[in-house]
């Protein structure tokens, strides 16, 4: 299986702040990367397919980059509802698997 | 709009079997070469892909579960659903149902279902 870590596990910041969360994928996986956010209780959003497509709908000051091994998942001014849980997942091949999670608080 | 909702047992014996079915709106099932997923969440915990079933019924599952785990696909309802045998407490887990595609990944998902694995 792929193995899928990001980092930070948390982070604090405050509305208005710049945020970067990194994945790394244990071997490569090319542009089948996905972000998603989880807010308690309810079913994950996806925010971005193909390491750097936003989902129709999602505000951009969300952006994707990377290809290989190495993402990044940058919100460029924190608002208040983005506080939540962001997975990154590869579809490169089977099993799918999914980085273990950086929950992002208010500071 | 896709939207997919799940449904079944909220609480399972163990050693029986989990069953879960996925209803699926805003267009049949089979459009679009779409292949349709599972995905659990233990309490607390990460994001595991349990499996996958395309509307020809041809699958793909997690080799942790795959000893497991049964997809299956119904076009005349527009549903598919999921059978985990032998389960135990580990199986305890919100478990969702999702539209999968090649390039957007899981992109509709349901609200998710909690099942409890208990005597």
């Amino acid at each position: 299986d792929i193995q899928m870590t990001q980092s930070p596990s948390s982070l604090s910041a405050s509305v208005g702040d710049r945020v970067t969360i990194t994945c790394r994928a244990s071997q490569g996986v090319s542009n089948y990367l996905a972000w998603f956010q989880q807010k308690p209780g309810k079913a994950p959003k996806s925010l971005i397919y193909s390491a750097s497509t936003l989902q129709s709908g999602v505000p951009s000051r969300f952006s994707g980059s990377g290809s290989g091994t190495d993402f990044t998942l940058t919100i460029s001014s924190l608002q208040a509802e983005d506080f939540a849980t962001y997975y990154c997942q590869q579809y490169k091949s089977y099993p799918q698997t999914f980085g273990q999670g950086t929950q992002l608080e208010i500071k | 709009q896709v939207q997919l909702q799940e449904s079944g047992p909220g609480l399972v014996r163990p050693s029986q079997t989990l069953s879960l079915t996925c209803s699926v709106s805003g267009g049949p099932l089979s459009r679009g070469g779409y292949y349709w997923a599972w995905i659990r969440q233990h309490p607390g915990k990460g994001l595991e892909w349990i499996g996958c079933i395309f509307h020809s019924g041809s699958t793909d599952y997690n080799p942790s579960l795959k000893s497991r785990v049964t997809m299956s696909v119904d076009t005349s309802t527009n549903q598919f659903s999921l059978r985990l045998s032998s389960v135990t407490a580990a199986d305890t887990a919100v478990y969702y149902c999702a539209r999968q595609g090649t390039t957007v990944s899981l992109d509709y998902w349901g609200q998710g279902t909690l099942v409890t694995v208990s005597s």
